[in-house]
């Protein structure tokens, strides 16, 4: 049972547009979330993170969104760049408990 | 800088043979963990360890085990590669106070023939 899911197995997106990445879960009680991206043949690498208790965390041109009622929580990059094209993996974690990952997404960003 | 050292990038092994991925940490992390990634399953969880010769089962530990006899190395075992196994295995560790920023490794791509 997919706890963690992105539904969404690939976005392609013009360079300095805005990049939009879903992701939902089911466990109400996961009460921090995570992003990271990966590049091909290299290991995942944190981006940004979220606790509950927050409905938006902003990093330069990134901003995750937590909407807790309806489970959901968006990853925005804007100006997308090139240098953006990645898989990026949601994750979320119950207080101590392990992390659990979504399937990921790939973004692609076109010139 | 924390890093996460998988020896091994790229392995070719034959349909049963014993297969051995290793994992080494430098910044004295209590909690290290396996992942295979495939596509469209994401990330799973094989086997993690929050201690010196401790060990818990993940999401699909079905034909692995593991050894942590150091704190700073962590070891996946395939005890008869099977050509489901064909995937690329990420190392990441974490501390116990801050468990939620992981750190991974960069990855070791696994072809069963």
């Amino acid at each position: 049972d997919q706890q963690v899911k992105q539904n969404s197995p690939s976005l392609s997106v013009q360079e300095g547009r805005i990049s939009i990445l879903n992701c939902d879960y089911t466990n109400s009680m996961f009460d921090y979330f995570l992003w990271y991206k990966k590049y091909p043949a290299e290991g995942p690498t944190f981006l940004i993170s979220i606790s509950s208790i927050k409905d938006k965390n902003e990093d330069g041109r990134f901003t995750v969104f937590l909407n807790k009622s309806a489970k959901h929580l968006s990853l925005h990059i804007v100006p997308s760049q090139p240098g953006d094209s990645a898989v990026y993996f949601c994750a979320a974690s119950a207080s101590t408990d392990k992390l659990i990952f979504g399937t990921g997404t790939r973004l692609q960003v076109f010139p | 800088d924390v890093k996460v050292t998988q020896s091994s990038r790229y392995l070719v092994k034959r349909t049963g043979e014993k297969v051995f991925l290793e994992c080494v940490q430098d910044m004295d992390h209590e909690n290290m963990f396996w992942y295979r990634q495939d596509p469209g399953l994401g990330l799973r969880l094989i086997y993690f360890s929050y201690d010196v010769k401790m060990k818990e089962k993940g999401d699909i530990p079905e034909g692995y085990s593991v050894s942590r006899e150091k704190k700073e190395r962590f070891s996946l075992i395939l005890e008869s590669a099977s050509t489901n196994q064909t995937s690329m295995y990420l190392c990441a560790s974490t501390s116990r106070i801050e468990l939620n920023t992981i750190y991974f490794g960069e990855g070791s791509w696994l072809t069963v023939v």
